[in-house]
């Protein structure tokens, strides 16, 4: 059968509706948060990050939100359009840029906008 | 903003046989590269660090004689699948980082029939 592990969450949300993506992260130390979003067949692309000295970042139309106290990291998409549809990954660092420390990517979630 | 190149984008090979696949920084010089393995519905998988001019550094569990890394320069890093079999059938992803920032590349689909 199917392994657990190949089935990635899905948020199905309607186009124009706001969105919310969460992502908990395994390691307290980390400093660095981002948010990449990988449509088919390409690679990751980068939304937005977040230092761990702030609780709230915005960008065009997304807000992304850290909660040291839970390790948890949310996405928020304002107006979701069905270019939106992809899926969505946040990743950690122990600093900015990840070249002395690896990025670790959690598990993802797929975006569905129906228009 | 900087663009990562990877090459080719598909490949099919036969088992046993082994595959290079490129990672370009186009528009800058990478200190370090990185190489992901993805595998379908999963998330991206770390198999190595490469730094220019030094040996790479793997990642637990991957194997550094089937997976060679070549950083020939501060742009070009390159990974060779060495006798590949079909479980090696992946999505690889490279990315490029400056001393801030950390570019993917589009990746590579690797068919090993």
């Amino acid at each position: 059968g199917e392994s657990v592990g190949l089935h990635l969450p899905t948020l199905s949300v309607q186009e124009g509706d706001n969105s919310i993506i969460n992502c908990a992260y395994s390691n307290s130390a980390s400093d660095y948060f981002i948010w990449y979003k990988q449509e088919s067949g390409k690679g990751p692309q980068f939304i937005i990050d977040i230092r761990s000295n702030m609780d709230k970042r915005q960008g065009q139309r997304v807000t992304v939100l850290l909660n040291k106290t839970v390790k948890h990291l949310s996405l928020q998409i304002a107006a979701t359009q069905p270019g939106d549809s992809a899926v969505y990954f946040c990743a950690e660092a122990p600093f900015r840029g990840g070249s002395q420390g690896n990025l670790i990517f959690g598990k993802g979630t797929k975006l569905s906008v129906k228009p | 903003g900087a663009v990562v190149s990877q090459h080719p984008s598909r490949v099919i090979c036969k088992s046993g046989t082994s595959v290079k696949i490129e990672c370009r920084s186009l528009d800058f010089q990478a200190t370090t590269m990185f190489w992901y393995r993805q595998f379908p519905k999963q998330s991206l998988m770390l198999m190595a660090t490469s730094n220019e001019g030094s040996k790479a550094t793997y990642e637990q569990g991957v194997e550094k004689d089937k997976f060679l890394i070549n950083h020939a320069s501060l742009t070009l890093s390159t990974l060779t699948v060495t006798s590949a079999h079909p479980e090696d059938s992946s999505f690889y992803i490279c990315s490029a980082t400056t001393r801030y920032e950390q570019y993917f590349g589009p990746g590579t689909r690797l068919t090993v029939t």
